[in-house]
């Protein structure tokens, strides 16, 4: 079995700020973990993923994740946040080799102001 | 390359009556999933298929919802009848191009409201 917690369900920063997000995961076996962005009426694009390779892993947009198997969590981060980043993200597991069945946490809507 | 196509983007029903979404995956992507997003959660997948076969439809509620994708391609998935709990974002998804990417593409949704 699987599953992704998003400890915080809203994250306000202001523009210029670091943003993070963070995200616990469980799997009985080796994770593929994801993180994905959805804008207001847009559909769900893939931020970055994580497939056993570097533990930290860039994205799009100037955003990273570090994976720490130890504290079993893929924390999402970025330097800077710009008001276009405004958006709700999701974290995500799947068991790697297995149908790539996708288990989505909660989500996190991150405000950027002004 | 064109993304994954849905249509409609919205509707909105009354309960009991029926309604069917279409999703046109990503060319030559072998995996096609729908997922259903109620607002404020993420989404949860209710079915997979692989070719025109289904993988899993464990969390498909069989009794009001079925899917089904004729030559590989094209996916409808249908809801009769509709109750209120079924309003929320239907997503539809597809991955396996060169390479086998398990990298999944998603569509922009069909918003359904069920009054």
């Amino acid at each position: 079995a699987q599953s992704v917690t998003q400890l915080d369900s809203h994250v306000s920063v202001s523009e210029g700020t670091p943003v993070l997000l963070r995200c616990n995961y469980s799997s009985s076996y080796s994770p593929s973990l994801f993180w994905y962005v959805q804008h207001p009426n847009k559909g769900l694009q893939l931020l970055l993923k994580y497939t056993s390779a570097a533990t930290l892993v860039k994205g799009i947009n100037g955003f990273e994740a570090e994976f720490k198997k130890s504290e079993t969590s893929f924390h999402l981060t970025k330097p800077s946040a710009h008001m276009s980043d405004a958006a709700e993200y999701f974290c995500v597991v799947a068991r790697r080799n297995a149908g790539n069945m996708l288990t989505f946490g909660g989500g996190t809507r991150l405000m950027v102001k002004p | 390359e064109a993304g994954v196509a849905q249509s409609p983007r919205y509707k909105i029903i009354e309960k009991r009556q029926s309604v069917a979404f279409w999703c046109n995956p990503i060319s030559g992507h072998a995996t096609l999933y729908w997922y259903q997003q109620i607002l404020g959660q993420g989404p949860k997948l209710l079915i997979q298929f692989q070719n025109n076969g289904v993988v899993d439809d464990s969390q498909l509620p069989k009794d009001r919802f079925s899917a089904e994708r004729l030559k590989g391609v094209d996916s409808t998935l249908k809801i009769q009848p509709a109750k209120l709990e079924d309003s929320a974002v239907y997503l539809c998804a597809s991955s396996g191009g060169a390479g086998g990417s398990y990298e999944q593409y998603f569509g922009p949704g069909t918003r359904l409201t069920v009054t």
